[in-house]
Parts: structure tokens; C-alpha cells; sequence
């Protein structure tokens, strides 16, 4: 059973700064991982999508890595600002026929002006 | 992602009520996957459907709920008799054909008073 753990649970930054935020998961044998931003009382928005065959993924300012061997991703912001402010959520789908994906339970990032 | 559309957004129900909600996927998909936000928690997987046919429902609880794809209009999570513990956010998704990316609804937000 695929198990999925994000670190640390909240994250308080000033803006400006640069920051990283981890996920690990227990069975390598994923089919992709993605990352969503939540913001509160919303649905989930797509950051950034990695294939298992994928090394990382960019899109502006945010950068995501994955190391299926070690069971690791983690997401990059540079340059944070007062509206990254949300929650963020990593998804691990595994292989097979159909996807199936697992959760992490988030980080909550805070960006203080 | 607003090619997949739930309703209602916020729905309140009295304890031993019916709650219905609905999804209805992007065009030309014919899945959906229902996941569960209890507070403070990360989602979990409930149930996927595709069209007329259950394929994976070992999310669901075993009473109380259940869930359709009919051939023609949206999925219906349906949740009987609601319970306080029932009280949650529930997401449905569908999943890109192309690279596999999860795109979600904008949540139906369950209160039961």
C-alpha cells in the first residue's frame, strides 16, 4: 500500500525567499507524481506533472524533482511571494491499468510580506 | 480545472438525510474518480467509475454510500442517512488521455448540522 508523507506540515517564509518543500513515498513503482496547490475552501490547481521516467519538471518559478529510487520529490519555488501562500499537496499515481492516486497530506506554506 | 464541474459547491444537509453530489467530467471522458477531504486531512481515494460500470470502489465505505455513472448525465456520489462525521469536501477527477495529468473539480463542501 502506497503511503505518502510531505515535510514539514507548515512552512512560514518572508517574502523573497527561496524555498523547498518534500515528498516521500514508500513504493517506488509509481506511474507519475504531481503536484497541486489547494487554497482554502477551493479545488485543486495542477502545478506540475512528473512521468516516472521524468527527472524534474520547471514551470516559472517552481521547479519539481523526483528520485523514484529513493522514494523522493520535492518542489522548488524561487522567489516566493505573498500569493504562493496555500496549501501543497503531492499525488503519487501508481502503475497499472488505471490510476489510482495516493495523497500526501500538505504543506502549508504562508509567505509573510 | 473548470472542464470538470461539480454541483452544488456547498450543500448542508440534517443528520439522516440523502446527500447528492454530482460530477459531470470533461468532455469526451468517460471516468471519474470521487475522493474524500475530511478536516485537517489529506484526500482519499473513494471510488472510480466509468460509464455504466464500477471499477474500483474499495474506498467506499461499506454502508451508507454509494456511487453511478449512468450512460447519459453526471456521476452521483450518493451518501444516505449522513452522519456528522460525514461532514468533508469530496472531488471528483478525471485524468488527461494524453500525459496523464489529473485534473479536478472544484469541490462539493458537505455540513451536516
Amino acid at each position: 500500500k502506497q503511503e505518502v508523507t510531505q515535510i514539514p506540515a507548515a512552512l512560514s517564509v518572508p517574502e523573497g525567499e527561496n524555498l523547498v518543500l518534500n515528498c516521500s513515498f514508500t513504493d517506488s513503482a509509481i506511474y507519475n507524481l504531481q503536484w497541486f496547490r489547494q487554497d482554502p475552501g477551493k479545488g485543486l490547481t495542477s502545478l506540475l506533472l512528473i512521468q516516472s521516467s521524468q527527472r524534474e519538471q520547471t514551470s516559472g518559478r517552481l521547479n519539481a524533482s523526483l528520485d523514484k529510487s529513493s522514494g523522493r520529490s520535492t518542489l522548488y519555488i524561487a522567489a516566493s511571494q505573498p500569493g504562493d501562500s496555500a496549501t501543497y499537496l503531492c499525488a503519487v499515481a501508481s502503475s497499472g491499468g488505471y490510476q489510482k492516486v495516493t495523497f500526501g497530506t500538505g504543506t502549508k506554506l504562508q509567505v509573510i510580506p | 480545472n473548470a472542464g470538470v464541474m461539480q454541483n452544488p459547491r456547498h450543500l448542508v444537509r440534517r443528520r439522516g438525510q440523502e446527500a447528492r453530489l454530482r460530477c459531470s467530467p470533461m468532455k469526451g471522458h468517460s471516468h471519474v474518480y470521487w475522493y474524500r477531504q475530511l478536516p485537517e486531512e489529506g484526500l482519499k481515494f473513494m471510488v472510480y467509475l466509468q460509464k455504466e460500470n464500477i471499477i474500483d470502489e474499495s474506498g467506499m465505505p461499506k454502508e451508507r454510500f454509494s456511487a453511478e455513472f449512468p450512460k447519459e448525465g453526471p456521476s452521483i456520489l450518493r451518501i444516505q442517512q449522513v452522519v456528522r462525521g460525514d461532514s468533508a469536501a469530496y472531488f471528483c477527477a478525471t485524468y488527461g488521455t494524453v500525459n496523464t495529468e489529473a485534473f479536478f473539480g472544484q469541490g462539493t463542501r458537505l455540513t451536516v448540522v
